[in-house]
């Protein structure tokens, strides 16, 4: 079994929608949630973070959790081509010293 | 802003050799993390390292690998005999307060074994 899932995509919106990306995970014990933007060939980049169950925001960026559906997710609105990337969706396990990732999400945002 | 810094940024090196990936976290940070990218596959936690030891390694990290901070500024990855299947891109990571807040990762190292 996977430990972080996410579809893999494209997943391709137009500029100015609302980009939806999804991750489940399979550990319950997980205690924070990240969500990392990768451009090709360069380094993971921290887009936020979350703790609790609910919703949290900045600024285009919203995460979404529900530990008991062991779900997270990511809202872009007003989503621009220079939000084409891959998503990464990562969780620390219970107790554990790294992050694991998921193999991410590509989003392309089209003119 | 603060940066984690790598060098080399590319590597290429014949199989059996040694290679030693270097890595400047930030300043204030305590916790250091190796990461690795084949490539088209997903980030791979290496091992983490605080207070001066390894805290926790994964099945990856094996005899081959090992880790150092030989003084208060560099962080290096070493690869004692590279095998093909080593070639991927190595990301140092650093967090100041521990994995649960996040880290920020260098740049990478993209390692070439030939």
């Amino acid at each position: 079994q996977k430990e972080v899932e996410q579809n893999s995509g494209p997943l391709s919106v137009p500029e100015g929608a609302i980009a939806s990306l999804n991750c489940t995970y399979s550990d319950r014990g997980s205690q924070s949630f990240f969500w990392y933007r990768q451009y090709s060939g360069k380094s993971p980049e921290l887009i936020m973070f979350i703790y609790s169950n609910g919703d949290k925001e900045d600024g285009r960026f919203t995460a979404q959790l529900n530990k008991a559906s062991q779900y997270v997710s990511l809202l872009i609105r007003d989503s621009q081509p220079s939000d084409s990337a891959t998503y990464l969706c990562a969780v620390t396990p219970g107790g554990g010293n790294k992050l694991t990732f998921g193999t991410g999400t590509q989003l392309k945002v089209e003119l | 802003e603060p940066e984690v810094t790598q060098t080399p940024s590319h590597q290429v090196t014949q199989m059996g050799q040694e290679v030693i990936l270097r890595c400047v976290p930030i300043s204030n940070h305590l916790y250091f993390y190796w990461y690795r990218q084949i490539l088209g596959q997903k980030v791979e936690f290496l091992v983490s390292f605080y207070n001066n030891e390894i805290s926790e390694k994964s099945e990856i990290f094996d005899d081959q690998f090992s880790v150092e901070r030989p003084d208060g500024s560099n962080f290096t990855l070493k690869i004692r005999s590279t095998k093909l299947e080593d070639s991927a891109m190595y990301f140092c990571a650093s967090s100041e307060r521990g994995p649960g807040w996040g880290y920020t990762f260098g740049s990478g190292t993209r390692l070439t074994v030939v």
